[in-house]
């Protein structure tokens, strides 16, 4: 079975520009989670989309948006880039969302500039 | 305000010997609670688990102790291995069907000498 699957790994952008991350979840998983995590904040949890809709949200601005498909594969989108969006973020799939269900991807390593 | 802290940031431990993880929390709504692991260039892995209703959950090496009272956890791992060498984080969810909407401690560092 093929694991969570997160493009690109890695990503320089300017600041201002905006950015799109993919994630492909484990093969009939529902659940798609994204976290971000940097060395000062550690983990933080962004969104989780299933069956296509967001059923949670954390604190973080407008600017951080996503959007899940009907194949269940999820994208994340960041506008107008700041130097603090540098940082790794990661997916979790799981299959109904439970916490211990969840599988994390590799992440994609976004630096800002 | 982090909800879930682990105070030790790294800790260095001879193999064969018991590792132990500390974590507090604060938000008292939190009711499941999950340590994962993980590996540089890699994402988290699941690691044990357990529910507020328990106070100890084991799985081979691993157990989890809960104190609630204390709003405490800890991570035990007996006997520490080498292959343990990693980071690890606590974890919190209100529920166990939480959407995986997981609140995370800042990690521990381990480091298992031979």
């Amino acid at each position: 079975k093929a694991g969570v699957t997160q493009t690109p790994r890695y990503l320089i952008k300017t600041r201002g520009q905006q950015v799109t991350l993919s994630c492909s979840p484990i093969s009939g998983h529902r659940s798609v989670s994204w976290y971000q995590q940097t060395p000062g904040q550690g983990l933080q949890f962004l969104f989780e989309y299933f069956s296509e809709t967001q059923r949670n949200k954390g604190n973080f601005p407008g600017r951080f948006s996503g959007r899940q498909f009907s194949n269940s594969r999820s994208e994340m989108n960041v506008s107008t880039l700041e130097l603090g969006d540098s940082a790794l973020y990661l997916c979790a799939s799981s299959n109904l969302g439970g916490a211990d269900e969840a599988f994390f991807g590799q992440g994609t390593r976004l630096t800002v500039v | 305000d982090q909800q879930v802290k682990q105070n030790s940031p790294s800790l260095s431990v001879q193999e064969g010997r018991i590792s132990i993880l500390n974590c507090d929390y604060t938000n008292s709504m939190f009711d499941y609670f999950l340590w994962y692991k993980k590996y540089p260039a890699e994402g988290p892995t699941f690691l044990i688990s357990i529910s507020s209703i328990k106070d100890k959950n084991e799985d081979g090496r691993f157990t989890v102790f809960l104190n609630k009272s204390a709003k405490h956890l800890s991570l035990h791992i007996v006997p520490s291995q080498p292959g343990d060498s990693a980071v690890y984080f606590c974890a919190a969810s209100v529920g166990r069907a939480a959407g995986n909407k997981l609140t995370f401690g800042g990690g521990t560092r381990v480091l298992v000498k031979p």
